[in-house]
């Protein structure tokens, strides 16, 4: 089946970016999207990205999809303590609507 | 406005009983998803139910069942529970569903069996 990989952890100073990270297999995914779990709650859908565009900004967050290498990356700039979560890529392809999630990343933010 | 809400949040069963679990989407939302997260497999879509009809399913066996209210309300089934059932399942709420949606989650129910 299809495939989504991103690393387990990512560890950043208070103020610096950090740049999570995620590819995937299917070439006919058409949205791309990033979540956040903060420990005991549920997911909270960040952002999302059509595949026919290469970048997408919202405030902190900006978006980045290499379409052709199959990769997406998520921008958070000033990163704040309050960032600490479990970040998940996901994807769906062409036609199908069921979601295929990456394994997380754990944004741990320092002081 | 009311975020998703998931009754229980916590539930202990044992091997072989049944267990159905609630979701209350957010007012005027017809969508709802659910989902099952484990450390093992990471998160997994169940089904989405959109005006009391399945219009998706994952890869589950059919142990796993759900329906949809009237009222928008979702309730999923797992029956004949076996010990790798442990786990968050958490539900969904969205306008419409479909790909370009905002999509709210509940709190989750944490289940496990014993």
């Amino acid at each position: 089946g299809e495939d989504v990989e991103q690393s387990l952890f990512l560890s950043v100073r208070e103020g610096d970016s950090s740049v999570i990270n995620c590819t995937y297999t299917d070439s006919s995914s058409t949205y791309l999207y990033w979540y956040k779990q903060e420990p005991g709650a549920g997911l909270q859908l960040l952002t999302y990205i059509f595949s026919n565009m290469d970048m997408k900004q919202d405030q902190r967050l900006t978006v980045l999809l290499n379409k052709k290498d199959k990769h997406l990356s998520l921008r958070i700039a000033d990163t704040q303590t309050g960032d600490s979560a479990i970040y998940f890529c996901a994807e769906k392809g062409g036609g199908s609507y069921i979601p295929t999630f990456g394994r997380g990343t754990s944004l741990i933010v320092h002081p | 406005k009311a975020g998703v809400t998931q009754t229980p949040r916590y539930l202990i069963k044992t091997r072989g009983q049944q267990v159905t679990l609630s979701c209350s989407p957010i007012s005027g939302h017809r969508s709802v998803s659910w989902y099952q997260q484990t450390p093992g497999q990471g998160l997994q879509f169940l089904f989405e139910y959109f005006s009391e009809t399945q219009r998706n399913k994952g890869n589950f066996p059919g142990r796993f069942s759900g329906r949809q209210f009237s009222n928008s309300r979702s309730e999923m089934n797992v029956s004949t529970l076996e010990l790798g059932d442990s786990a968050l399942y958490l539900c969904a709420s969205s306008l419409t569903g479909g790909d370009r949606y905002e999509q709210y989650f509940g709190p989750g129910t944490r289940l496990t069996v014993t």
